[in-house]
C-alpha cells in the first residue's frame, strides 16, 4: 500500500498570510494526487485534482505543485473561510489512500 | 449540479448489520465510478469500497468480507450493505464520484454499540 504523511499536522496563521501544507507518498504516484477542504461537520471538498488542477470555482489563492514522491498546497493571502483541515489523497492506485490531514487555525 | 445524499444509517450493535444508500443526480451516474469514504469521529478519511461503471469492485483490508457494494443504475443509487458491524466501523459514511473524489454526499453517521 502507497502511505501518504503531511507536514505540519496543525499549523496556526493570520489573516492574509501564506501558508503551505506538504504530502509525501511512500512511492512514486506521478501526478495522481488531489487536495481537500474540510470545515468541522461538512463533507470534503476537492480543491485540486491532478496534483496543480484548481476546481472550477475555487479561489485562485489555493495552488498545487509536486509529482512523483513530493507535492504542496499553497494558500496565498489567508481568509477567514481557509481555516480547516486539509487532506491530499492518491489516487494512483488501490487502496487508496488520505493523508492524516493538516488543522489549519487562526493565530 | 452533481448531487449525492446518504442515508440509512444510525445505532446498532456489535454483530450487526446496516444497508446505506446513496441517490444521484444532475449527472448521468450510470457512467461513473463511485466510492464509499468513511470518518470515524475526530478522526482522518478512510477509503472503504469502489465500485466502477463497469463492475471492478475494490474494497479495504478492513471491511473486506463484511461490507458489499452495490448499484442500481435504474435508480441512480450507490450501496453498503454492511454485516458483522464493529464498533471500529463506527464513523460518518460519505459516498463520492469516481476514484478521485470530486463530488461528495453530506454523509450518513453510523455507530456501532452495545
Amino acid at each position: 500500500d502507497i502511505q501518504m504523511t503531511q507536514s505540519p499536522s496543525s499549523l496556526s496563521a493570520s489573516l492574509g498570510d501564506r501558508v503551505t501544507i506538504t504530502c509525501r507518498a511512500s512511492q512514486a504516484i506521478r501526478n495522481d494526487l488531489n487536495w481537500f477542504q474540510q470545515r468541522p461537520g461538512k463533507a470534503p471538498k476537492r480543491l485540486i485534482y491532478d496534483a496543480t488542477t484548481l476546481e472550477s470555482g475555487v479561489p485562485s489563492r489555493f495552488s498545487g505543485s509536486g509529482s512523483g514522491t513530493e507535492f504542496t498546497l499553497t494558500i496565498n493571502s489567508l481568509q477567514p473561510e481557509d481555516f480547516a483541515t486539509y487532506y491530499c489523497l492518491q489516487h494512483n492506485a488501490y487502496p487508496r489512500t488520505f493523508g492524516p490531514g493538516t488543522k489549519l487555525e487562526i493565530k | 449540479e452533481k448531487q449525492l445524499v446518504e442515508s440509512g444509517g444510525g445505532l446498532v450493535q456489535p454483530g450487526g448489520s446496516l444497508r446505506l444508500s446513496c441517490v444521484a443526480s444532475g449527472f448521468t451516474f450510470s457512467s461513473w465510478s463511485m466510492s464509499w469514504v468513511r470518518q470515524a469521529p475526530g478522526k482522518g478519511l478512510e477509503w472503504v469500497s469502489y465500485l466502477s461503471s463497469t463492475g471492478t469492485i475494490y474494497y479495504a483490508d478492513s471491511v473486506r468480507g463484511r461490507f458489499t457494494i452495490s448499484r442500481d443504475n435504474a435508480k441512480n443509487s450507490l450501496y453498503l450493505q454492511m454485516n458483522s458491524l464493529r464498533v471500529d466501523d463506527t464513523a460518518t459514511y460519505f459516498c463520492a464520484t469516481g476514484g478521485g473524489y470530486g463530488t461528495w454526499g453530506p454523509g450518513t453517521l453510523v455507530s456501532v454499540s452495545s
